[in-house]
């Protein structure tokens, strides 16, 4: 099946510091990819689409400023947390999307802990 | 806004079938079934998916009711490693269209 892959698998930073997490299709191309955000115990909450080329479309009470997405080729979507607070530490994960979009293929996400 | 009803949490024995049930009554036409499980602390893993055809892989069965207000996932012999949270998700079949997670339900294989 095909393979999504998220680097970095675990972060550790301090506050005020940004952490960018990569998101990249290896066997396909993905015009959209998705970025998720997921805190203890809960279920995975969208954030943003990501689409090649164009801005992304973030959800109602997500920041764009403060989660910068980059999605500049068919392989790589990148989220940047900028100036990361406490408040922001949680599972991030990504998604895209192969072929005609029937299914969607999931990385393996990202603990960001922020100090 | 959640779309799909699912029980919070269930137990199954190890070996034994788990039927997994999802209520879809407000499902559109063109809006397919979806099923995706999570393992802790890892990214949610596709399972399988239908229209309105019972649809079987190698992982699971899909089966959904004549009228797509309901289906059920079956995991034909379940064992340890399919403990995690299930996820039933309605979706159109389009590249751009999200998945909306619901809270799934928790499925404890037991020995």
């Amino acid at each position: 099946g095909a393979v999504v892959s998220q680097h970095p698998s675990r972060v550790i930073c301090k506050s005020g510091t940004s952490v960018k997490i990569e998101c990249r299709s290896l066997d396909f191309q993905a015009t959209t990819m998705f970025w998720y955000r997921q805190f203890p115990k809960q279920s995975l909450m969208l954030m943003a689409t990501s689409n090649e080329g164009s801005k992304a479309t973030y959800e109602q009470g997500v920041e764009k400023d403060k989660f910068l997405i980059n999605h500049a080729s068919l392989t790589l979507s990148t989220l940047t947390v900028t100036s990361a607070h406490p408040e922001d530490s949680s599972f991030y994960i990504c998604s895209a999307s192969a072929g005609r979009g029937e299914k969607l293929f999931f990385g393996s996400g990202t603990q960001l802990s922020v100090l | 806004d959640a779309k799909t009803t699912q029980p919070p949490s269930m137990d199954c024995a190890e070996g034994r079938a788990a039927n997994l049930p999802c209520n879809h009554s407000t499902i559109s036409g063109n809006e397919y079934v979806y099923w995706y499980r999570q393992i802790h602390s890892q990214g949610p893993q596709y399972i399988i998916h239908g229209l309105k055809n019972n649809e079987t892989n190698e992982m699971a069965s899909l089966i959904i009711t004549e009228d797509r207000k309901s289906s059920t996932l079956i995991l034909p012999h379940a064992t340890l490693r399919d403990t995690a949270v299930y996820y039933c998700i309605v979706r159109p079949n389009t590249n751009d269209y999200k998945l909306s997670f619901g809270a799934g339900t928790t499925v404890t294989v037991r020995a």
